[in-house]
């Protein structure tokens, strides 16, 4: 069974652009989340996607957005980006439909603003 | 609010050696979910262990095993006779129920696990 899979590994970007990052669930998982984690702050949600509807967000500002398609795939866009940005962005997915289910995580994708 | 506290920022040791991760959370729900993962070098975060707030038993699978005390709101992790590939940053982890509106991983800030050889 395939895991989550996140596109792409690394990005390079400057300040003042905006960047989508990808990922596809495990086969069957409906819930989608997104966390960032900076040397600084830890590992911080982001927001949570449940059947193409979010469902829990985090204390993120408004640049970071998400969507989740009908196939379960889904997005993070980060508009206007700043130097506070750089991170690596983890997306991770789950059956969904129980509190008690794992999250499980892809590789990640790394994100440095210059 | 929730919150998960690892107070060990880095332990070496060396393999064979047994080792202990502490893991202490603080969370008003009466109902919720703990986990452990470990985060190679790669980036990726693995899934070790799961356990729900009203299950007290411990748990031992191979080298690992793990301690959850609800009374001390305690979850530590064990790694017996540890080796070197078991070098990583682990990471504690809680949610609360999915009824809550509040299902996301609040995560402890990590442990650097180095095994020497």
């Amino acid at each position: 069974k395939a895991g989550v899979t996140q596109t792409p590994r690394y990005l390079i970007k400057t300040r003042g652009q905006q960047v989508t990052l990808s990922c596809s669930p495990i086969s069957g998982h409906r819930s989608v989340s997104w966390y960032q984690q900076t040397p600084g702050q830890g590992l911080q949600f982001l927001f949570e996607y449940f059947s193409e509807t979010q469902r829990n967000k985090g204390n993120f500002p408004g640049r970071f957005s998400g969507r989740q398609f009908s196939n379960s795939r889904s997005e993070m866009n980060v508009s206007t980006l700043e130097l506070g940005d750089s991170a690596l962005y983890l997306c991770a997915s789950s059956l969904g439909d129980s509190g008690n289910q794992p999250q499980h995580f892809g590789d990640g994708t790394r994100l440095s603003i210059l | 609010a929730q919150k998960v506290t690892q107070a060990q920022t880095e332990i070496s040791v060396v393999e064979k050696e047994d080792v202990t991760l502490d893991c202490v959370y603080e969370t008003r729900d009466t109902t919720y979910y703990l986990f452990w993962y470990k985060q190679p070098p790669s980036g990726e975060l693995v899934f070790l262990i799961r356990r729900n707030s009203f299950d007290e038993q411990n748990e031992i699978s191979g080298r690992y095993s793990w301690n959850f005390q609800k009374s001390t709101s305690s979850f530590n992790f064990t790694i017996t006779a540890s080796q070197v590939v078991d070098s990583a940053v682990y990471f504690c982890a809680l949610i609360p129920p999915l009824d809550t509106g509040r299902r996301a991983l609040t995560f402890g800030s990590g442990t650097r696990l180095q095994v020497q050889p």
